[in-house]
């Protein structure tokens, strides 16, 4: 089976303070991607990475960031947490370019006071 | 624009009955489409998916179908369980973009 796992299920952070999400697959999948989820908005995606070292921006990039050192790592970043930022994360992996079945993480639920 | 749509958001039946959860898209020139559960404050979980090629699939009680001619998808629930209660999505995957619907909340009453 595939597992996606996620450092935190439940962050409290304050405002200002840089904030790291981590996300790990154990399936070899090329494709990673973080996105949030907030009532009445749906699934929101952040960013995703269709390999090593690379990124692109999805619907709602602006406060975040990511990495991608690792195939199976995928990091995403707060760099100055706002109260806005508060939601929750899901990050999620999928194989190659004609399979996107997605696999998602438990998720995050982060809050910024 | 690909946008998908799933009515009803809210969903309650009695338990045992069969019930039909709808997802539409406007572009049909997808990939595949993907159905899931999300228990409150959990991940989603896979529980279908359908390739562009396909026309249904089935796993256990679920069955899916999917209609890329006229946009749409829907999820049969065979005699419907207390623990099928959840909020089911679909996303539809095309050219590297994956849009989700915004979920139907389905209730099952004991």
């Amino acid at each position: 089976d595939v597992k996606v796992t996620q450092s935190s299920r439940y962050l409290v952070k304050r405002t200002g303070e840089k904030v790291f999400l981590e996300c790990v697959q154990d399936m070899d999948h090329e494709n990673m991607f973080w996105y949030r989820q907030d009532p009445g908005l749906g699934l929101r995606l952040i960013y995703f990475s269709y390999d090593v070292k690379m990124k692109e921006k999805g619907d709602i990039p602006e406060g975040y960031s990511v990495s991608r050192e690792k195939k199976e790592r995928f990091s995403l970043i707060l760099e100055s947490a706002s109260t806005n930022q508060t939601s929750m994360y899901l990050c999620a992996s999928s194989g190659g370019q004609s399979n996107y079945e997605q696999y998602f993480g438990p998720g995050t639920r982060l809050t910024v006071t | 624009k690909q946008e998908v749509t799933q009515i009803p958001a809210a969903l309650s039946v009695p338990e045992g009955e069969n019930l039909v959860l709808n997802c539409s898209f406007t572009d049909s020139a997808i990939y595949n489409l993907q159905w899931f559960r999300q228990d409150p404050g959990k991940g989603l979980t896979s529980l279908l998916l359908i390739q562009s090629s396909q026309r249904e699939q089935t796993s256990g009680r679920l069955n899916a179908s999917l209609d890329k001619s006229s946009g749409r998808s829907t999820l049969y629930i065979a005699a419907s369980q207390p623990g099928d209660s959840a909020t089911y999505l679909c996303a539809v995957s095309s050219a590297s973009k994956i849009i989700f619907g915004s979920g139907t909340r389905l209730s099952i009453r004991p």
